[in-house]
């Protein structure tokens, strides 16, 4: 069926290196993606999002880039912080319907 | 403004218990919608509920769980006869609109619940 799923479960990166988070879906319907951050204990927070006729969006110290060709998703997040480690999730909309989220993946800032 | 609002944050009960967990939306959101989140997964839709009415409860198991949004109150997610595969994070979320613009799609800290 419909999936939404990341290449890597856990990522570690040194302190005030670039991230990069990838996701990958299958539903080419998608209308919208969203990146989620959750830290331990805490509810989903939105990120950044991108509407399925854009391919690159920029927010403070995040981008996220949609390759449809390859139903491709990732979030790139620029020198990474302590506060950045989390799990970061992607999720797949389409309007009327409700989200899909990833598995997830960890990341870990070293210092 | 309030957040969405999820209490108890900890639950406990015993194998056949029932657990009831609650979820206020925020203020001027008429739309909630429920997801279970497994240790080291992500979270799957349960159910989406407007005052009153399901909309969509696809992801909900056939038995033992129910939801419910009253005309006034919060929205309660219901498990009766809780088994320990029941343990897990539950989460509401909640928007003013079906088809609003997703920032608008907020959750809550979560519930998590433990069958000992």
């Amino acid at each position: 069926g419909e999936s939404v799923g990341l290449h890597l479960p856990t990522l570690s990166v040194q302190e005030g290196d670039n991230s990069i988070i990838n996701c990958a879906y299958s539903n080419s319907a998608s209308d919208y993606f969203i990146w989620y951050k959750q830290e331990s204990g805490k509810g989903p927070q939105f990120i950044i999002d991108i509407r399925s006729n854009m391919d690159k969006r920029q927010g403070q110290r995040v981008t996220v880039l949609l390759n449809k060709t390859v139903k491709h998703l990732s979030l790139q997040i620029a020198a990474t912080q302590p506060g950045d480690s989390a799990v970061y999730f992607c999720a797949e909309i389409r309007y009327g319907q409700n989200f899909v989220f990833g598995p997830g993946t960890r990341l870990s800032v070293l210092p | 403004n309030a957040g969405v609002m999820q209490n108890p944050r900890h639950l406990v009960r015993r194998r056949g218990q029932e657990a009831r967990l609650r979820c206020s939306p925020m203020k001027g959101h008429s739309h909630v919608y429920w997801y279970r989140q497994l240790p080291e997964e992500g979270l799957k839709f349960m159910v989406y509920l407007q005052k009153e009415n399901i909309i969509d409860e696809s992801g909900m198991p056939k038995e033992r769980f129910s939801a419910e949004f009253p005309k006034e109150g919060p929205s309660i997610l219901r498990i009766q006869q809780v088994v320990r595969g029941d343990s897990a994070a539950y989460f509401c979320a909640s928007s003013p609109l079906p088809d609003t613009d997703p920032k608008g799609y907020t959750f809550g800290s979560g519930t998590r619940l433990t069958v000992v």
